[in-house]
């Protein structure tokens, strides 16, 4: 079957442009995960979703960082007036109960966002 | 709050050499802990994780890992490093800050493994 895609793969902005990230989970997982990867480190966690709520986006770096996920299926992460800093790999991952702590989450292919 | 510590950015074996990549966790609450693998321009796929089950946890690929709570340890290992397992390997801890009830992961800087033939 089909895992969790993301578009676009590749995406190279100018400071300040906005740019949203799209996530396909898995059909019917109920939860969806987005981490933040920079060059030479580990994801780091952003935002969680349980079907369309979000229930933690304690990891958004600043609020510039918006994600939705309206109903309940695809998600978007939307990031306004891009900076330097925001250049990383953006990866989206389903799991398909609620978030319980041991549950495998299936990872997407990840977003590469560089910004100019 | 949970932490992970992998040892070493960089691995290099043998073909048909004993891997060995090396994670210590912090966790004031019995952890739950993964190994996922990354191959290039790929996303992390999972190779094992503990849950308070077994201590020694078979995984995909001839991998396993042992729980060692005494250590606060979780080292993957394989007996016979092969070609293909060139990647990047991430230890995580599940964040328990909810109760267990949201599942999102702390992850380790990664381990790069390069063999050579």
């Amino acid at each position: 079957g089909a895992g969790v895609s993301q578009s676009p793969r590749y995406k190279v902005a100018k400071r300040g442009q906005d740019v949203a990230l799209r996530c396909d989970p898995i059909s019917g997982h109920v939860s969806l995960f987005w981490y933040q990867q920079a060059l030479g480190q580990g994801p780091e966690f952003l935002t969680y979703f349980q079907n369309e709520a979000q229930l933690d986006k304690s990891g958004l770096p600043s609020d510039r960082f918006f994600a939705e996920r309206p109903e309940g299926s695809v998600s978007t992460l939307k990031i306004q007036r891009t900076q330097q800093e925001d250049s990383a790999v953006y990866l989206c991952a389903s799991s398909l109960e609620r978030g319980y702590a041991y549950n495998e989450q299936f990872f997407g292919p990840g977003t590469r966002l560089t910004v100019l | 709050a949970q932490s992970v510590t992998q040892l070493g950015s960089h691995v290099s074996v043998s073909e048909g050499a004993l891997v060995l990549l090396r994670c210590n966790y912090s966790s004031s609450v019995p952890p739950y802990l993964f190994w996922y693998v990354q191959y290039p321009n790929q996303g992390l796929q999972l190779l094992l994780k503990y849950t308070s089950a077994a201590t020694l946890v078979k995984g995909i690929n001839g991998f396993e890992a042992e729980f060692k709570k005494s250590e606060t340890s979780f080292h993957l290992t394989k007996p016979s490093a092969h070609m293909s397992d060139a990647a990047e390997y991430f230890c995580a801890v599940s964040d328990k800050s909810y109760g267990g009830s949201q599942g999102n992961l702390i992850f380790g800087k990664g381990t790069k493994l390069s063999v050579k033939p």
